[in-house]
This record gives C-alpha cells, structure tokens and sequence, in this order.
C-alpha cells in the first residue's frame, strides 16, 4: 500500500450525518479510484477520476460525492450517511501500464 | 458492463498443494487482467497481471493463463505455504476503452500446515 495513504482508518457515523473520506498519493499518477467492499461482493468502483479535473461515476455511486483536488488529493463524501453504506473504503491509483495500487482503506460504520 | 465471475469461493489446500482460482469474464474488449492478494485488514495487493497478447505468464510460485477465445483466466499457485492464505480477486479492464476494473467476488484460500 506504499504511496497511497487514506484517512481516517475508522469512522462510526449516525445516519444523516456527513464526512469526507480523504485519499492522497505521491507516486504522481493520473488515475485514482474509489470502491467499496462490502461481504462476498468483491470491490464496487464507487467512482473514479482519469485526471485531474476529471471525475467519472463506477457502478455504485448514488449517496457519494468526489473530489478531484489536484493531482495528488481524491476525496469521497458521504452528504447523508445511511447504514447501507456501512462498508469499508478503498482507494486506489494506476499506474500509466495500468497497474492498481490500493490504500489501507477506511471502516466505515452507519448507524 | 462488464461481468467477471470468480470460482471458487473457498479453497482449502495441504500445505505443498497446488491451488488453482478461476475467472470468466463476458467483454471481449477487456484486455488486462490482473490479480490481488488481500490479507486481513489490508488493501489488496496486486501480485501478477497478464495482458491479452501473451496466453501464460509466472512469477516463481504463481503463474496466471488466459484464454481469451474462451474468456476465462485462471491463477495456479503452487508449492503453497500458509502465508498464501488470503482472499484473492480477480479483475478484468478493457484498458485501450477506458479506466475501469471489473473485479470478481473473490476466493478464500485456506493453506492447511
């Protein structure tokens, strides 16, 4: 997971309250991902950004909001937090031969 | 979209067995597969990837193939050691069409010592 850094690690929410998810990579990539990984679903791309400026929505993204600050900053936001998005948060970045490196990720528990 | 279905969803193996984890997938324009390896309470770690131009490719324990007129590729670890117990997944993305990745469900592998 070296390069990619998330905070925070854990958070417990009540529903309707908001928070920000931050992701932040040193290694100067283009691209940066945000998925979910939630019990025998493998990992959901929530949303995604090819490049600064840019973002693009996955197959899951109602309920969060992103960010693309600059280059090295990626940030999801959760307006109105509901417990089905209790969940564990990864992001990621590729590499320019497309290789995924992924962050530690965040716990995320609504209740 | 694409679909990427991972078999099996559990695997347990004797230490020194071979372990073999397979995936399909369902568009042709997907051309990069990689695979991860996740341990517990970590984020997963890419640890081989094949690219739709070669059929086979190894790195000491672990190889991957593909077949792509079949659309399916397989993971073969082999000599297994407990500390290849994990959950693996599998991943598809059409790189030359865009960004994503397409992963499957995943496979607890359990080496028994």
């Amino acid at each position: 997971n070296a390069g990619v850094t998330q905070t925070p690690k854990f958070q417990v929410l009540k529903t309707g309250q908001s928070m920000t998810l931050q992701c932040a990579q040193d290694m100067n990539h283009n691209s940066m991902y945000w998925y979910r990984q939630d019990p025998g679903m493998g990992l959901r791309l929530i949303y995604y950004s090819a490049s600064e400026g840019t973002t693009d929505k996955g197959e899951v993204p109602n309920g969060y909001n992103v960010s693309r600050l600059n280059k090295r900053e990626f940030s999801l936001r959760l307006e109105s937090a509901a417990p089905s998005q209790t969940s564990v948060y990864f992001c990621a970045i590729a590499t320019s031969r497309h290789e995924q490196f992924f962050g530690p990720g965040t716990r995320l528990t609504v209740l | 979209g694409e679909n990427v279905e991972q078999h099996p969803s559990t695997l347990s193996v004797q230490e020194g067995d071979s372990a073999v984890i397979k995936c399909t997938y369902s568009d042709s324009a997907s051309n990069y597969f990689p695979w991860y390896k996740q341990e517990l309470g970590k984020g997963p770690q890419l640890i081989i990837d094949i690219r739709s131009n070669v059929g086979e490719k190894k790195d000491q324990r672990i190889a991957v193939t593909l077949n792509k007129t079949a659309k399916h590729f397989s993971l073969h670890i082999t000599e297994t050691q407990p500390e290849d117990s994990a959950v693996y997944f599998c991943a598809a993305s059409p790189i030359n069409t865009g960004n994503q990745f397409y992963f499957g469900t995943g496979t607890s592998l359990t080496v028994i010592p």
